[in-house]
């Protein structure tokens, strides 16, 4: 089952903060996070692990929470570069290692 | 220089005839995917594989074959491409799996058209 990704889309101004948020109803092994421009592949971010963490990258971070099923993605001092689309995975079973994306956040950073 | 490549980026066919699209990789990966991008739904997994001769269908498998002879290569097949294949495809193969350093690294994407 697909996870659900919110917001469907947001509208930035330089310098601002964004999160968006990735959820499921199945318990979850680990939660990837991608960014998409347009016309170009997906490019990976970071892979949070059961267990429950946060990570790092530049200005932009992700929690996961593994009792709730959800992990956020955090943008501080949003940059233009960061326009793009964001999806989420999940892989519920590590045996099976069958990965499902979330449809998508349209994230526009505006000068 | 990492790259994991597909061929073709662009291709036009019609419905009943058999194509391959492939997909290589340098990295020595051992987890390879394929993928379909449709407006409004996301990335959605077709098929991945673990390592030489270990495939599995992910969650939209029907219609498609893969094979895995080689660890760097790992093609798509369409035995009987319909119109409801038209599709970006993506090709992607990852490293460290369920490691802090778990990586996916995508192709650059073929456009496929069946009419």
């Amino acid at each position: 089952q697909q996870p659900v990704q919110s917001p469907q889309a947001v509208i930035l101004r330089e310098g601002e903060d964004a999160v968006i948020n990735c959820s499921s109803s199945k318990a979850l092994y680990s939660v990837h996070w991608y960014r998409q421009k347009h016309g170009e592949a997906p490019v990976f971010l970071m892979i949070l692990l059961k267990g429950g963490e946060q990570k790092g990258h530049e200005k932009i971070s992700a929690s996961f929470n593994e009792k709730k099923q959800q992990s956020s993605l955090y943008l501080t001092a949003s940059q233009l570069s960061y326009s793009g689309t964001y999806f989420c995975g999940t892989e519920a079973n590590m045996g099976r290692r069958a990965l499902t994306f979330g449809s998508g956040t349209r994230l526009q950073v505006q000068p | 220089e990492a790259q994991v490549t597909q061929n073709p980026r662009y291709l036009i066919t019609v419905t009943g005839k058999k194509l391959t699209v492939t997909c290589s990789q340098n990295m020595n990966h051992e987890y390879m995917s394929w993928y379909r991008q449709d407006p409004g739904l996301g990335l959605r997994q077709i098929y991945y594989s673990m390592n030489v001769e270990v495939t599995d269908k992910g969650d939209v498998p029907e219609g498609y074959k893969v094979s895995r002879k080689e660890k760097r290569n790992f093609p798509l097949i369409l035995e009987s491409p319909s119109p409801n294949q038209t599709s970006l495809y993506f090709c992607a193969s990852r490293v460290g799996l369920f490691t802090s350093t778990d990586t996916q690294y995508f192709g650059p994407g073929t456009r496929l058209t069946v009419l």
